[in-house]
């Protein structure tokens, strides 16, 4: 069964360095997403992505963040300067339509020192 | 806003008993109503959706899920929980977007 996956599964960073988040959809979806859940918090979405652009953003994805998809397959979420706060579980989703069902991988944990 | 809340945080229980863990949400509109399941060590996997129809929707494993619109319920059931069922359980909703609103999730313990 085709799965979402995401790299790395661990990343340690030091503050105010760049991360890049990567994640290989579903071969044949369309829409993608990024959500994070901090420890012992909700899974909060952070932006949706669609025909190479973003459809939609929460507050949380300021100009320190952005998303890309550089080639047929590769989505990656890049944080420019990252900050204590930005610990947490990032995870990819992506789905065939708008509004179907959105398959997650299975999670890159951050952990900015 | 959308809103999703779990009131239960944490729920232990023996093997065979039955399961109900709640989850309602706030928003005035047509919403489409997700179960996810994580369990330890793997991903979010989905258990069941509704998107309309008959309100009592069926998924994996044989858990079920009953939308209850007047009461903006949406609470999954399982007859009786098998160890293999400990988990975290996540209840969310679309609303006019694609964007999924999580509850903050009901850990499930199932003792042999």
């Amino acid at each position: 069964e085709p799965e979402v996956t995401q790299t790395p599964s661990h990343q340690v960073t030091q503050m105010g360095q760049e991360v890049i988040l990567r994640c290989v959809p579903i071969s044949n979806h369309l829409y993608f997403y990024w959500y994070r859940q901090i420890l012992g918090q909700k899974v909060e979405f952070l932006v949706s992505f669609y025909n190479n652009e973003i459809s939609e953003k929460s507050e949380i994805f300021d100009d320190q963040f952005s998303v890309e998809r550089p080639d047929g397959s590769n989505f990656t979420l890049k944080i420019r300067s990252t900050k204590l706060e930005d610990s947490a579980m990032y995870f990819c989703a992506s789905s065939e339509s708008s509004s179907g069902t959105q398959y997650f991988g299975p999670g890159t944990r951050l952990l900015v020192l | 806003a959308q809103s999703v809340s779990q009131h239960n945080h944490h729920v232990i229980l023996s093997e065979a008993a039955s399961l109900e863990l709640g989850c309602n949400y706030s928003y005035g509109g047509t919403v489409n109503l997700f179960w996810y399941v994580q369990y330890p060590g793997q991903h979010l996997q989905l258990l069941l959706k509704y998107f309309s129809g008959d309100p009592l929707v069926k998924g994996i494993k044989g858990f079920e899920a009953e939308f209850i619109k007047s009461k903006f319920s949406f609470n999954l059931r399982k007859p009786s929980v098998q160890w293999s069922d400990t988990a975290e359980y996540f209840c969310a909703v679309t609303g006019n977007t694609d964007k999924l609103i999580f509850g903050t999730g009901t850990r499930l313990q199932v003792f042999p």
